[in-house]
């Protein structure tokens, strides 16, 4: 079975353009969850889809917006880049009301100069 | 707020000795999972165990076990015969009514031959 699948794996935009990262999760995973990684604030949740419905989200301002398609695929799309998005985004994928357990894919190393 | 805490920013351990890795955290929910993941550098988030604090029974996945105190809330991470391939960044993290992981800030592993 093949694993939660990112794209692109790294991306250098400059700040003020806008990005889009795709998410594919486990096949027969209906929840997808994405998170922010950065030396300085660690892991943050960002926010959660289910069946094509944002369920939860974190504390980010609304340049930070995502959405899921009816074939569990997700994106996430950050408006107006600023210096301090940069960032590991790491994408995760759950069977949401089973196990619980999240799988995560490898991120996109996103860069803003 | 409702935080996970991981003490000790880097953690060595020599080639086939035990290394155990501290976390607390805080939560008002009586219904939570308690997990650890394994960050190694191709950045990949691998999960290495779960625990359900309904259970106490203390979970154990081969080399890798915990020692969960619900009342002190405390969950720390054994791992017995350590190898080479378990050097990574280690993160202790918390879910609650929600998908939503809560992470600590994670620690650096080394494992010495």
């Amino acid at each position: 079975k093949a694993g939660v699948t990112q794209t692109p794996r790294y991306l250098i935009k400059t700040r003020g353009q806008q990005v889009t990262l795709s998410c594919s999760p486990i096949s027969g995973h209906r929840s997808v969850s994405w998170y922010q990684q950065t030396p300085g604030q660690g892991l943050q949740f960002l926010f959660e889809y289910f069946s094509e419905t944002q369920r939860n989200k974190g504390n980010f301002p609304g340049r930070f917006s995502g959405r899921q398609f009816s074939n569990s695929r997700s994106e996430m799309n950050v408006s107006t880049l600023e210096l301090g998005d940069s960032a590991l985004y790491l994408c995760a994928s759950s069977l949401a009301g089973g196990s619980r357990k999240l799988f995560f894919g490898s991120g996109t190393q996103l860069s803003v100069l | 707020a409702q935080t996970v805490t991981q003490s000790q920013p880097e953690m060595s351990v020599q080639e086939a000795e035990t290394v155990t890795l501290s976390c607390t955290y805080d939560t008002s929910e009586s219904d939570y999972y308690l997990f650890w993941y394994k960050q190694p550098p191709s950045r990949q988030m691998i999960l290495v165990i779960r625990q359900e604090a309904y259970k106490q029974q203390n979970a154990t996945e081969n080399r890798f076990s915990v020692n969960f105190q619900k009342a002190a809330k405390s969950f720390s991470l054994k791992i017995s015969d350590s190898q080479l391939g378990d050097a990574a960044m280690y993160f202790c993290a918390r879910q609650g009514g929600s998908e939503k992981l809560v992470f600590g800030k994670g620690t650096k592993l080394t494992v010495n031959p």
